[in-house]
């Protein structure tokens, strides 16, 4: 069974531009969840999507926006880059994405901001 | 808030000896806490878990201990080994989302 695949692996943007990164979920998996990676900040929770319907959000600017696709992939998009969105970005999948359910990682789309 | 805390950003041990990483927590709902372990340009895999039912879980080289008197759990790695080097997070669910929290993670680096 193919693992959950992201793309890109890398990423240079600048400053006001906007990215969309991309998550292929572990097939019959229907939650999306994603995470953002900073040093010393652990991994932040940004959103999880369970039948293309947003289910959760974390803390995070309306800048960060997702959606999910019937095939249950799904996109993440961040307009107006700031310096401190560099950061790694990683996708989780899992069945139904109840409480607790181990999550699969994908290995994260590295993103700069100049 | 909800909150685990993993303190220590960095450990070193020698190769043999035992890894102790440890992860504190306020207002745990669930009471269930996993450990994942990250290898650099790679994703987060599951390592172990635990649950309030128990206060221990072992697999193998692996085990945590949970207190929950103490809001805290550890997890014990014997023998270490260089191929144990990598980023360890320990995670529980929000209370809010059900969602995963993690801890900022601990770098262990054993030595051979």
């Amino acid at each position: 069974k193919a693992g959950v695949t992201q793309t890109p692996r890398y990423l240079i943007k600048t400053r006001g531009q906007q990215v969309t990164l991309s998550c292929s979920p572990i097939s019959g998996h229907r939650s999306v969840s994603w995470y953002q990676q900073t040093p010393g900040q652990g991994l932040q929770f940004l959103f999880e999507y369970f039948s293309e319907t947003q289910r959760n959000k974390g803390n995070f600017p309306g800048r960060f926006s997702g959606r999910q696709f019937s095939n249950s992939r799904s996109e993440m998009n961040v307009s107006t880059l700031e310096l401190g969105d560099s950061a790694l970005y990683l996708c989780a999948s899992s069945l139904t994405g109840q409480g607790g359910e181990k999550l699969f990682f994908g290995s994260g789309t590295q993103l700069s901001v100049l | 808030d909800q909150q685990v805390k993993q303190n220590s950003p960095s450990l070193s041990v020698q190769e043999g000896r035992i890894s102790i990483l440890n992860c504190d927590y306020t207002n745990s709902m669930f009471d269930y806490f996993l450990w994942y372990k990250k290898y650099p340009a790679e994703g987060p895999t599951f390592l172990i878990s635990i649950s309030s039912i128990k206060d221990k879980n072992e697999d193998g080289r692996f085990t945590v201990f949970l207190n929950k008197s103490a809001k805290h759990l550890s997890l014990h790695i014997v023998p270490s080994q260089p191929g144990d080097s990598a980023v360890y997070f320990c995670a529980t669910p929000s209370s809010n989302t059900g969602k995963l929290i993690f801890g900022q993670g601990t770098t262990l680096q054993v030595k051979p």
